[in-house]
């Protein structure tokens, strides 16, 4: 299958910074997603990027699509405790070709 | 409106037994997905249904069989577990719409399975 770099694995910030984390693939994707996962629950999809160079917010997160279509950036502004969790990039080639980052797992400290 | 809905939420297993998982959503999607996710990995894709009456194998298919009931159910079968399996199970649902777009696909809250 594709294989989807996501770094860092994890990461430990204090509430009120700043976090940064990326995916990069050896193939090109018509779309980048990122979906968060909690503890016992599925993934859900936080942002979706359709075109490359989209630069797309929800609140407090962007993302952006590269624009080589092998590479997406998540970032989370001001984080709060409750943006802990797994947060996954998924990239799309096709109506059922959805592949998965291996996740960075991020802890924020009050 | 429950979503994507998933049976049992956990479950162990003998080596050597069979089980089904089952998965059925509420939104009127066409496609539905069996995802197993375990740890450093991600998610990847097992079996996937584009519609009803029709399956397909995923990136990992394997020790597995599926079955797309109706239009909202779409079962996983093991035959015989193995420890390899204990993993888990996400089953997903998405709508394709008719000139070839795509919503996002929608995740269950996973079944963990444990095989002794």
């Amino acid at each position: 299958g594709q294989q989807l770099n996501q770094s860092p694995q994890s990461m430990f910030i204090q509430e009120g910074e700043d976090v940064s984390m990326n995916c990069t693939s050896s193939s090109i994707f018509n779309t980048w997603l990122w979906y968060k996962q909690e503890p016992g629950e599925g993934p859900v999809l936080l942002i979706a990027l359709y075109k490359a160079g989209e630069l797309t917010s929800n609140g407090r997160l962007t993302a952006q699509f590269g624009i080589t279509r092998k590479d997406s950036f998540l970032n989370i502004s001001a984080s709060i405790p409750s943006d802990v969790g797994i947060y996954f990039c998924a990239g799309q080639t096709g109506a059922n070709n959805l592949f998965f980052g291996t996740g960075t797992r991020l802890t924020v400290i009050p | 409106n429950a979503g994507v809905t998933q049976t049992p939420k956990f479950q162990v297993l003998k080596t050597g037994q069979s089980m089904t998982l089952q998965c059925a959503q509420d939104m009127n999607h066409n496609s539905m997905y069996w995802y197993r996710q375990d740890p450093g990995m991600g998610l990847r894709l097992i079996y996937y249904s584009a519609s009803e009456g029709t399956t397909d194998k995923g990136e990992v298919p394997n020790g597995y069989n599926v079955s797309r009931l109706n239009k909202r159910e779409f079962s996983l079968r093991l035959e015989s577990a193995a420890p390899s399996q204990t993993s888990v199970y996400f089953c997903a649902s998405q709508i394709i719409l008719s000139g070839g777009g795509t919503d996002t696909q929608y995740f269950g809250p996973g079944t963990r399975l444990t095989v002794l």
